[in-house]
């Protein structure tokens, strides 16, 4: 089983509807992100976590939000969708290595397509 | 505004052919650089994580180096197979939470 599960896969709706991807993890890391993938552009940062009482925003938070449920559980919410926010989206985990340096090493889902209409 | 730039965007080679992708950041706001592989329909996962000016990396035919002074990174494949075709991904860490990443390489190797 995957370590970062990400549902849905993927995801086709309208414009205006209300989206919310789940994202759970299993490596016990208490740093959480959510990605944006376009083609073309690097992966750019919607928003992370760093506990469960910790929200911050990325570069490209509008028109999303987030919430950190547990230690194992980041979901990201589009309010209302449209055109635009059509990507691939990747939640993301990092945590502390073992020697105690933290790299920010990643680890990733597979990711979850959302087309909006 | 901070950018990382890969080179080429994409690359097709032969099996058995030798490449190589060229990452390049800004070096004042070096603190570690990574490199993912990123197979379609998968997780990115990471090749390596370079932290020290010279550091090179080395896993079975990939290999990379780094050189933080001028803010560059070299990643190498020797004898390219078609399973490694994939999107190689480099990510500059400043520090903390912010990690910045480049748009890929794309790697196409026809057998």
């Amino acid at each position: 089983d995957a370590d970062v599960t990400q549902t849905p896969r993927n995801r086709i709706t309208k414009t205006g509807k209300r989206i919310m991807l789940e994202c759970s993890q299993t490596k016990g890391h208490d740093r959480m992100y959510w990605y944006r993938q376009d083609p073309g552009l690097g992966l750019r940062l919607i928003y992370y976590s760093f506990d469960v009482k910790d929200i911050n925003k990325g570069e490209i938070s509008d028109g999303y939000s987030v919430s950190r449920q547990a230690q194992a559980k980041f979901s990201l919410s589009l309010e209302s969708a449209i055109p635009n926010q059509t990507a691939l989206y990747f939640c993301a985990t990092s945590g502390a290595s073992s020697g105690g340096l933290n790299t920010g090493e990643l680890f990733f889902g597979e990711g979850s397509r959302l087309t909006v209409l | 505004i901070l950018n990382v730039e890969q080179s080429p965007q994409s690359l097709h080679v032969q099996e058995g052919d030798s490449t190589n992708f060229t990452c390049s950041f800004p070096s004042s706001n070096f603190y570690a650089l990574h490199w993912y592989r990123w197979e379609t329909a998968k997780s990115p996962e990471a090749l390596f994580v370079m932290t020290l000016n010279g550091d090179e990396k080395k896993k079975g035919r990939i290999s990379a180096t780094l050189n933080t002074k001028e803010g560059y990174s070299y990643l190498y494949i020797k004898g390219s197979q078609p399973e490694d075709s994939a999107t190689y991904l480099c990510a500059l860490n400043t520090g903390g939470f912010k990690t910045i990443f480049g748009a890929g390489t794309r790697l196409f190797v026809k057998a």
